[in-house]
């Protein structure tokens, strides 16, 4: 079994639609969870971090973590064709010189 | 402000031979240093982390190396390519240090593809 889970889609959504993205994972050590976006053939780049249980939100796009589930989720509101994209889920230890496991990363396509 | 770079961008190997991919950070010191691969349909696979000068800690069992000569100076090698180490290659650095988190910055990547 994978440590973290997430399916890899392609899922396909109209312009202005909610994504909704999840991860589960099975290491409740896990203390910071995080969302990266990747475009295609560049790196990841930072999107949310949220440490421990809880949401957060930045502007159009929502994190929430729920540890007693071992589930994380991303929420993007009002979906623009500049969101399609691939969505990775990631997480950390404390004390673990910033090391992270990915999940497997969710292709979104908005369509206009 | 910080700036992370790889090279090649792109390269193409017969199997069989060597390899060696560079990585470079500027704007920041003892930093730590990650190599990351992704294989098509798939997560980051975290190859190789380093958080100094000649420290190098490997995550899986491969046919790769790894080394740090310099402080922002990070380089993945291989002697002898295989086939299944067709992927794209990221390097990633973070702010130093053991404790809480520091968020990764990774580069623009290097697509393999072993022949």
């Amino acid at each position: 079994q994978k440590e973290v889970e997430q399916d890899p889609g392609p899922l396909s959504v109209p312009e202005g639609a909610i994504v909704s993205l999840n991860c589960t994972y099975s290491n409740s050590a896990f203390q910071y969870f995080m969302w990266y976006r990747q475009y295609s053939r560049k790196g990841p780049e930072l999107l949310m971090y949220t440490y421990s249980s809880g949401n957060k939100e930045d502007g159009r796009f929502t994190a929430q973590v729920d540890k007693s589930s071992k589930y994380i989720s991303l929420f993007i509101r009002d979906s623009q064709p500049s969101d399609s994209a691939t969505y990775l889920c990631a997480m950390s230890l404390t004390d673990s010189w910033g090391k992270l496991q990915f999940g497997a990363g969710t292709q979104v396509v908005v369509t206009p | 402000s910080q700036t992370i770079h790889q090279w090649p961008a792109t390269l193409v190997q017969p199997v069989g031979s060597p390899l060696s991919l560079e990585c470079t950070v500027e704007g920041t010191s003892n930093p730590n240093l990650y190599w990351y691969r992704q294989a098509a349909g798939r997560g980051l696979q975290l190859l190789f982390y380093s958080v100094g000068i000649g420290q190098i800690s490997s995550e899986v069992p491969q046919n790769l190396s790894a080394s740090r000569p310099q402080d922002r100076q990070f380089i993945l090698s291989s002697k002898k390519l295989l086939l299944s180490d067709s992927g794209f290659y990221l390097c990633a650095w973070s702010v130093g240090g053991r404790s809480s988190y520091n968020e990764q910055f990774f580069g623009p990547g290097t697509r393999l593809t072993v022949l």
